[in-house]
């Protein structure tokens, strides 16, 4: 079956305590996507992936780490979390090109709250 | 930098009642345009998307939506709605580029039917 999975699906964690969530997608596609969903406020994306090794940032990559070693996985690193980055997390994955825009598949997402 | 307004926080209808959600972007160039929805505890799912051609664009569910140039609009209908459609609806736009294609959402628009 064709998905994204993120991983864990939930996270309660304390200021300061480097995370990481986990995605893998399984489609072969190049690019890969994290954004953040707060009411409000949509999805906002935080960083994108054309590539293995080719990382860049969205509208709000401040506090996040990205990388992109393999084509599957795409994990997101926060290496000092604070409370402002409690928020629910989705990464995609699409068949877009530099020159072509594709719809994005999402992951099932990971509420992470940070205390 | 684009940007994507869903004017409708919330909207009620009855089973059965037609229905419009809007979205207007703010794009230079011919958007990528995509509506999504989030049911309860899920990740985003694509109901429809338009890349170009006609302007009137068949999705998933029996939703339609109608791009409008004029209006930079981009709103989706259905003519009957059903009770399993309560959920969110995201509109969005993609922007290709050869660094990444970048996507921006709208804040949503949380759908209520009542029987």
């Amino acid at each position: 079956e064709a998905q994204v999975t993120q991983n864990p699906r939930y996270l309660i964690t304390v200021t300061g305590k480097k995370l990481t969530v986990t995605c893998s997608q399984n489609m072969n596609h190049e690019y890969m996507s994290w954004y953040r969903q707060d009411p409000g406020l949509g999805l906002r994306q935080i960083y994108y992936s054309m590539n293995v090794e080719v990382t860049d940032k969205g509208d709000v990559p401040e506090g996040y780490k990205v990388s992109r070693k393999e084509k599957r996985n795409f994990p997101l690193i926060l290496e000092s979390p604070s409370p402002n980055q409690t928020s629910l997390y989705f990464c995609a994955s699409s068949l877009s090109t530099g020159t072509h825009v594709n719809e994005q598949y999402f992951g099932p997402g990971t509420r992470l709250t940070v205390t | 930098a684009q940007s994507v307004t869903q004017p409708d926080i919330h909207i009620t209808v009855s089973e059965g009642a037609s229905l419009e959600l809007r979205c207007n972007y703010s794009y230079g160039a011919t958007p990528y345009l995509f509506w999504y929805v989030q049911s309860p505890g899920q990740g985003l799912q694509l109901l429809l998307k338009y890349f170009s051609g006609d302007t009137l664009v068949q999705g998933i569910k029996g939703f339609e939506a109608e791009f409008k140039r004029s209006q930079s609009s981009f709103n989706l209908r259905k003519p009957s709605v059903h009770w399993s459609d309560a959920a969110e609806y995201f509109c969005a736009v993609g922007q290709p580029s050869n660094t990444g294609n970048q996507f921006y959402f709208g804040t949503g628009t949380s759908l209520t039917v009542i029987p």
